[in-house]
């Protein structure tokens, strides 16, 4: 049973420009949520999709948008990179709103 | 949702029982009490979940108080591969995790 897969594993980007990270949910899991964690800290909570809608936004600028595709999985992009956006990006899904599992998480780094 | 105060950091030795513990004062009554952990760079790892009753499953029991004010995550026979932050997550539903610092378990031989 394949669990939550992200792609890329590593990215480096320059400022200003843009970029999109995959996420694939755990087989027969329809949430995906979207967290980005900086060095050393806990990850923070970006937004959530059920339903191909976004649910739930936390505190994170329209730069950062998102989508669910009828397969549940999902892409998150985001716009005009700043220095400050390098970070651990992580996927989770879950079954409706249940324990998410998490996946192993892009590593961006802008520069 | 519920704010959680973890001691930031604590040892155990291998092969004995983790005691790991959340404070969570303000939760309210259908809130859930979950823990994840996560090993260096990785992606974090759930563990367990409970409501009111003590819960327990392959990995660790988790232990709430009858005031459901505070609980205990057990991890029976560490070993070092248990080495790992550990978060103690108030919530309602799993819709929106929110991490603090968590616990930085270190398990020593």
């Amino acid at each position: 049973d394949a669990g939550v897969t992200q792609s890329p594993t590593h990215l480096i980007k320059t400022r200003g420009q843009q970029v999109t990270l995959r996420c694939s949910p755990k087989s027969g899991h329809d949430t995906v949520s979207w967290y980005q964690q900086a060095l050393g800290q806990g990850p923070q909570f970006i937004f959530q999709y059920y339903e191909e809608e976004e649910r739930q936004r936390g505190n994170f600028p329209d730069r950062f948008s998102g989508h669910q595709f009828p397969n549940y999985s999902s892409e998150l992009n985001v716009n005009a990179l700043l220095l400050g956006d390098s970070a651990l990006y992580l996927c989770a899904s879950s079954l409706r709103f249940y324990e998410q599992y998490f996946g192993p998480g892009t590593r961006l780094t802008v520069t | 949702d519920a704010k959680t105060t973890q001691p930031p950091s604590m040892d155990c030795a291998e092969g004995r029982a983790a005691n790991l513990p959340c404070n969570h004062s303000t939760i309210s009554g259908n809130e859930y009490v979950y823990w994840y952990r996560q090993i260096h760079s990785q992606g974090p790892q759930y563990i367990i979940h409970g409501l009111k009753n003590n819960e327990t499953n392959e990995m660790a029991s988790l232990i709430i108080t009858e005031d459901r004010k505070s609980s205990t995550l057990i991890l029976p026979h560490a070993t070092l591969r248990d080495t790992a932050v550990y978060y103690c997550i108030v919530v309602m539903g799993a819709q929106k995790l929110v991490f603090g610092q968590g616990t930085r378990l270190t398990i020593n031989p």
